[in-house]
């Protein structure tokens, strides 16, 4: 149980398009999914938390209008890059989880190049 | 703010041999503090937690000690296999579960040989 997957696993686009990634727990709902960005050989860094139904909380440095976060639905969470550029290049990864469980669930990660 | 530092990677050994990562933090207040580990292709599982000074988590003959003195967290195994190879995250969280804003150190990448 508790599965979150990611999808793609991996995505090449162009400078000034648009990415959207998505995030889904499989086997539970989730009431929060909070979504990382790593830099190879950094540690993870949490860009974003998002409750169902509400707007994204996202943390300091992070720009919400570059990173665009929907949590619809308790078992879905997309991330938009929008306008995306070779500086945006990274592992996102998304978590997620529950007030009973007291545990965030990860995804595998999306690897994203940006041409 | 918080920070986590873990030994940098990455980590080759033979199997059966004795695993230590070191973990160090800096936080504010009572962190509880967290091992995640990383297979290839899988996402992020905790594998043991400590919620408060001297508690020792353990999980899969993984063991770690929250020492509050030096504000370490490292992560020993008596023995190594080669199913432990994997990416060793430390955390904190400044809560008492893991279901919060979590810091993450850079990861321990570790090679276990045959």
């Amino acid at each position: 149980g508790a599965v979150v997957s990611q999808h793609p696993s991996w995505v090449i686009c162009k400078s000034g398009t648009s990415v959207k990634i998505e995030c889904r727990s499989l086997d539970f709902q989730a009431t929060t999914m909070f979504w990382y960005r790593q830099f190879p050989k950094q540690s993870l860094m949490l860009m974003a938390t998002s409750n169902e139904g509400s707007k994204a909380t996202y943390e300091q440095g992070v720009e919400k209008d570059k990173f665009l976060i929907n949590h619809a639905s308790l078992t879905l969470s997309t991330l938009t890059v929008t306008s995306a550029h070779p500086e945006d290049s990274s592992f996102y990864i998304c978590s997620a989880g529950t007030s009973v469980d007291n545990e965030q669930f990860f995804g595998p990660g999306t690897r994203l190049t940006v041409l | 703010g918080d920070s986590v530092t873990q030994m940098e990677g990455p980590v080759t050994l033979s199997e059966e041999a004795f695993l230590t990562i070191n973990c160090t933090y800096t936080a504010t207040g009572y962190p509880s503090l967290f091992w995640y580990v990383q297979y290839p292709g899988e996402g992020l599982q905790l594998l043991l937690k400590a919620t408060k000074a001297d508690d020792k988590g353990s999980n899969k003959g993984f063991e770690a000690t929250y020492r509050k003195e030096t504000t370490s967290f490292h992560l020993e195994k008596g023995s190594v296999q080669v199913s432990d190879s994997a990416v060793y995250f430390c955390a904190l969280s400044d809560g008492s579960t893991s279901y919060g804003k979590l810091t993450f150190g850079q990861g321990t990448i570790l090679t276990v040989h045959p």
